[in-house]
């Protein structure tokens, strides 16, 4: 497709429970974004790959939370064990050049996880 | 580390009548500045950005903002609005270099026929 790709696009997790978000970025995009949603609120950089490397982890929220970008493509977001505090929409975004250089990031449209 | 306030939570507008929201900022340095739209359930989508040059700054869908770096704010307007122009509205801010994209809280529009 031409967009970034999120999979799956709805998720009710038990708390406790571990899930795993998927996302295709555009091809060809060097960098890729995981975001955090909360309701109501504007989305919160979690964290950033340049190709396969994870350069930037800092607003990951706890050490529950993992991504990886293994062949520089595909990305997955993993939380274990998770808590009712971490229901929100996950956006992954990806972008030609690398972050911060002031080229368009383009969003996927969410991955919304619910615990229960 | 910059920020950015977004002024009004939610700004309801007759159908054909103009909006503004408001967009403001604190870094210390040079930014990038971003506006995105969010449909329901759909992704963020790019309305504009200012890098550097023209302080006006024209986007898709008839939208326009000002980069005022003196107020450091970043506005967005639109003369007149219509019924499909409702949704949640992001500003962001980048600071050049390798910083990621903040974003601020969103301003839900709501047009009203």
């Amino acid at each position: 497709g031409a967009g970034v790709s999120q999979s799956p696009r709805y998720k009710v997790a038990k708390r406790g429970q571990d899930v795993a978000l998927r996302c295709d970025p555009i091809s060809g995009h060097v960098s890729l974004f995981w975001y955090q949603q909360a309701l109501g609120q504007g989305p919160e950089f979690l964290t950033y790959f340049q190709n396969e490397a994870q350069l930037d982890k800092s607003g990951l929220p706890s050490d529950r939370f993992f991504a990886e970008r293994p062949e520089g493509s595909v990305s997955t977001l993993k939380i274990q064990r998770t808590q009712q505090e971490d229901s929100a929409v996950y956006l992954c975004a990806s972008s030609p050049l690398g972050q911060g250089s002031g080229n368009t990031i383009y969003f996927g449209e969410g991955s919304w996880l619910t615990v229960v | 580390a910059q920020s950015v306030t977004q002024l009004d939570s939610q700004v309801p507008v007759f159908e054909e009548a103009p909006v503004e929201l408001r967009c403001n900022y604190s870094s210390s340095v040079s930014v990038y500045l971003f506006w995105y739209v969010q449909y329901p359930n759909q992704g963020l989508q790019l309305l504009l950005k200012y890098l550097s040059g023209s302080t006006l700054v024209k986007g898709i869908n008839g939208f326009e903002a000002e980069f005022n770096k003196s107020q450091t704010s970043f506005h967005l307007r639109k003369p007149s609005v219509h019924i499909s122009d409702t949704a949640e509205y992001f500003c962001a801010v980048s600071v050049k270099g390798n910083t990621p994209l903040v974003f601020g809280k969103g301003t839900r529009l709501s047009v009203i026929a």
